[in-house]
């Protein structure tokens, strides 16, 4: 929708813990959700994405839930390891579809 | 390889001086956009184009213009560049949407620009 909102804004686990990133938004007619992890330096890229006719979708230690009643999606990662150290994305459709509207980051931080 | 590239990765340039940052795709994207953003920080989409000869303003309010006379080029100009235009600055480029359906943004590597 037109604004996404992301919490937390910073995030620190230990490794093997599980964190999780949530994202709300406001336009109810939104149907893809994705999320981009930005290394140190590097671009954001894509590591998973949920459109609007499933609930849940999994990719080994991370997965995306959605709940279109409550208008809120989040990412999970499970056993995380210090590679999983980045800013997390979330995103969603603007009204019309034209573009993404980004939420505004979460800097996950894992320690060994 | 199909990818999205970005030149130059940096630029160090003296206020008042006109510059254009490079971006292309090879993966035959109709869409294409430009991003700005301070390292780690927010996401600010500044411009953005359907296709040819098609480009809108972002969210973000930016002294910079666009053009798309070629599918896959999309550069980015600043006629005067200050020191308030530090930052990284990203392409990206996607499918064209159909009605309701979202696609995938891809990005590049992004242009650094210090402004002394």
């Amino acid at each position: 929708g037109e604004n996404v909102e992301q919490h937390p804004s910073t995030l620190s686990v230990q490794e093997g813990d599980s964190a999780v990133i949530k994202c709300t938004y406001s336009d109810s007619a939104s149907n893809y959700f994705p999320w981009y992890k930005q290394e140190l330096g590097k671009r954001p890229q894509l590591i998973i994405d949920i459109r609007s006719n499933v609930g849940e979708k999994k990719d080994q230690r991370i997965a995306v839930t959605l709940n279109k009643t409550a208008k809120h999606f989040s990412l999970h990662i499970t056993e995380t390891q210090p590679e999983d150290s980045a800013v997390y994305f979330c995103a969603a459709p603007n009204t019309g579809f034209q573009k993404l509207v980004f939420g505004t980051g979460t800097r996950l931080l894992v320690s060994p | 390889e199909a990818d999205i590239y970005q030149t130059p990765r940096y630029l160090v340039i003296g206020t008042g001086k006109k510059i254009t940052l490079e971006c292309s795709q090879t993966m035959g994207h109709d869409k294409m956009y430009w991003y700005q953003q301070d390292p780690g920080m927010e996401l600010h989409l500044i411009h953005y184009s359907y296709g040819v000869n098609s480009t809108e303003k972002g969210d973000l309010s930016s002294e910079s213009t666009v053009s798309r006379i070629r599918t896959e080029h999309f550069p980015l100009t600043l006629e005067s560049a200050r020191p308030s235009h530090t930052s990284q600055y990203l392409c990206a480029s996607s499918l064209r949407t159909s009605g309701a359906r979202g696609e995938t943004q891809y990005f590049g590597p992004g242009t650094r620009l210090l402004v002394l």
